[in-house]
């Protein structure tokens, strides 16, 4: 099992352009997530889905959107960049929502810079 | 406001030494706390969980403790490695829908020879 890709690993964008962050996962997980971790913080969370068809916004949201493409896939799009959104950016996924401790795996993260 | 404070916020040890890495939240309703490594480039990936029942929990060279009436948790890592040199990430959760996790900044932790 992979566990939890992402693509793609390094981006550099001009303020403005658009890109969409994808994620995937392979442990038939019903709950999926998108993060950002910036120095000197800890993980905040953008958006996340809690099933299959479901999105909901978390801490940070603004600027971003998502689409839950099916029960694998999980996309974070930026319509319009901006130097804010330079971050490292992670997907997890876990197979509940947080009630009872479900564990969150998390993907090896998407590194991106908006100059 | 929800908040996870871990101290220190970076330390070094020598290999084979013990060093204890210390969590205080103030999030409540409190459902579960969790200690995660994030080695350097790489996602964070779980070490424990531990729930209000408990006060102890092993994994390896790692033991995480819970004190739920005093919001206290510390992670005790055994005879060190240099492969223990990461990011040590405390979170906490809240109970209610969807995802509440609280995430500490982490303590930076270096093994030397």
């Amino acid at each position: 099992n992979a566990g939890v890709t992402q693509t793609p690993k390094f981006q550099v964008l001009k303020t403005g352009q658009s890109m969409t962050l994808q994620c995937a996962q392979d442990m038939n997980h019903n709950s999926m997530y998108w993060y950002r971790q910036d120095p000197g913080m800890g993980l905040r969370l953008i958006y996340y889905s809690a099933s299959e068809g479901t999105t909901d916004k978390g801490e940070v949201p603004n600027g971003y959107n998502v689409s839950r493409l099916n029960k694998r896939e999980f996309s974070l799009r930026l319509e319009s960049a901006a130097p804010s959104q330079t971050s490292v950016y992670f997907c997890a996924s876990s197979a509940r929502p947080d009630r009872g401790a479900y564990e969150q795996y998390f993907g090896p993260g998407t590194r991106l810079t908006v100059t | 406001k929800n908040q996870v404070e871990q101290s220190p916020q970076s330390l070094i040890i020598l290999e084979g030494k013990n060093c204890t890495l210390q969590c205080n939240y103030t999030v409540s309703p409190f459902s579960n706390l969790r200690w995660y490594k994030q080695d350097t480039g790489r996602g964070p990936v779980s070490l424990t969980i531990m729930t209000f029942s408990e006060n102890t929990k092993s994994n390896g060279r790692y033991t995480a403790t819970l004190d739920a009436d005093t919001k206290q948790s510390s992670l005790h890592i055994t005879a060190s490695q240099l492969s223990d040199s990461a990011s040590y990430i405390c979170v906490v959760s809240g109970t209610g829908g969807g995802n509440k996790l609280t995430f500490g900044t982490g303590t930076q932790l270096k093994v030397e020879l």
